[in-house]
């Protein structure tokens, strides 16, 4: 199948600090992109949804001015925690679709832990 | 607006069993639909993808199966294995939609 790639795969910060996650798509191109984050023993939970050139579109409940999504190109797409404090820590997971059959991939995910 | 129900929540088997995970979805209007299995602190793999004119697909000892119509997919596992264990997912697409579905999951165990 195809690959996601995602980087850092962790990241440890102090409060108060921003933390920027890479996701991209590595061979193919990718028409929407969307990042999850996931509690332990919870299920995925859609923070945001991303076409490339737009602005995300933002899942309720989800801060726009704390979680900024950039989705630059058809294979890149950033995710940056501003001000992160430590009720921020979790895993984070992007995802692209693309391809003929419309699939969704899923990169290896962004352990992140704020101090 | 989609929800997903999967069942059982959790199973848990002796090697070697054949093995069958639910999932139902309440809006039938799908493009696709995928099975994902998730191992602890990692990403998700896709398993399988049917598209809404298909009934079924496999892939080694996977089968999905999917009734459009009656709003549900079935995930076969044969002869399942300890490596098997994980939380597997079912995630339907809707037609036109963007935003892919995830049920909570079955998180299966299969004991050596």
């Amino acid at each position: 199948g195809a690959v996601v790639s995602q980087h850092p795969s962790w990241v440890i910060c102090k409060s108060g600090t921003s933390v920027k996650i890479e996701c991209r798509s590595l061979d193919f191109q990718a028409t929407t992109m969307f990042w999850y984050r996931q509690f332990p023993k919870q299920s995925l939970m859609l923070m945001a949804t991303s076409n490339e050139g737009s602005k995300a579109t933002y899942e309720q409940g989800v801060e726009k001015d704390k979680f900024l999504i950039n989705h630059a190109s058809l294979t890149l797409s950033t995710l940056t925690v501003t001000s992160a404090h430590p009720e921020d820590s979790s895993f984070y997971i992007c995802s692209a679709r693309g391809g003929k059959n419309n699939e969704q991939f899923f990169g290896p995910g962004t352990r992140l832990t704020v101090l | 607006k989609q929800e997903v129900t999967q069942i059982p929540a959790a199973l848990s088997v002796p090697e070697g069993e054949n093995l069958v995970l639910n999932c139902s979805f309440t809006d039938s209007a799908i493009y696709n639909l995928q099975w994902f299995r998730q191992d602890p602190g990692k990403g998700l793999t896709s398993l399988l993808l049917i598209q809404s004119s298909q009934r079924e697909q496999t892939s080694g000892r996977l089968n999905a199966s999917l009734d459009k119509s009656s709003g549900r997919s079935t995930l076969y596992i044969a002869a399942s294995q300890p490596g098997d264990s994980a939380t597997y997912l079912c995630a339907p697409l809707r037609t036109g939609g963007f935003k892919t579905i995830f049920g909570a999951g079955t998180r299966l165990f299969v004991k050596a």
